[in-house]
């Protein structure tokens, strides 16, 4: 089965600073790959996604990620963080074909004002 | 639409007890999941169906069942309640076609607490 490591779980940035949160998945074969955000109190939202083409994928809000297929990694980056920004994210992938997603543990950013 | 629908918001369950979290989409999705939420572990998947009649289990699925009767509707059942399954339950749909196009669509999930 294929996993999904996000690191540093909790991170905390002031405004205008940038965000870059790391994303490896084990799978040999074609993935598809997301983001999701949990505001708080809320339920997830697809921030990006990443099925194939272009490996850099613009999302919502100012945010992006790049597909290094040969690294198996999806980052996901803002060059500058607004207070609104602060929210769990969630890397998820599934091979091609699959609609199981499997998850990773999540980040917890706080962005202070 | 109203997209994916979950009720009831918060549930407090006394240990044994046994309680339905009820779980809706509008939008003719065929493939449903459940997971639940739990602090710093990110999502885990319960059971899953792929359509109408066809449900199979998750990473998590002990303690749970679930039923697909209709399109619309997938349910979990939880028989006899126990602390460790106080969590967030969260429900997703996603529809197939011929881009497999998987985004998934959450529900805004049910917090449950088992004491």
């Amino acid at each position: 089965a294929q996993s999904v490591s996000q690191h540093n779980h909790h991170v905390i940035l002031s405004e205008a600073a940038s965000l870059e949160l790391g994303c490896n998945y084990s799978y040999g074969g074609t993935v598809n790959l997301f983001w999701y955000v949990q505001y708080p109190g809320q339920h997830l939202q697809l921030l990006l996604k990443y099925f194939s083409g272009d490996p850099l994928v613009k999302g919502i809000k100012g945010f992006e990620a790049e597909f290094i297929k040969s690294k198996f990694s999806f980052n996901l980056r803002k060059p500058s963080v607004q207070w609104s920004d602060t929210a769990e994210y969630f890397c998820a992938v599934t091979p091609y074909g699959n609609n199981r997603l499997a998850f990773g543990k999540g980040n917890q950013v706080v962005v202070i004002p | 639409n109203a997209g994916v629908t979950q009720t009831p918001k918060f549930r407090i369950l006394k240990i044994g007890q046994s309680m339905t979290l009820q779980c809706a989409q509008d939008m003719n999705h065929n493939y449903m999941y459940w997971y639940r939420q739990d602090p710093g572990m990110g999502l885990k998947l319960i059971y899953y169906s792929v359509g109408a009649g066809i449900t199979d289990k998750g990473e998590v699925p002990n303690g749970y069942n679930v039923s697909r009767s209709t399109t619309e509707d997938f349910p979990l059942r939880l028989e006899l309640a126990a602390p460790s399954q106080t969590s967030v339950y969260f429900c997703a749909s996603v529809g197939s076609g011929a881009r497999l196009d998987n985004e998934q669509f959450f529900g805004p999930g049910t917090r449950l607490t088992v004491l």
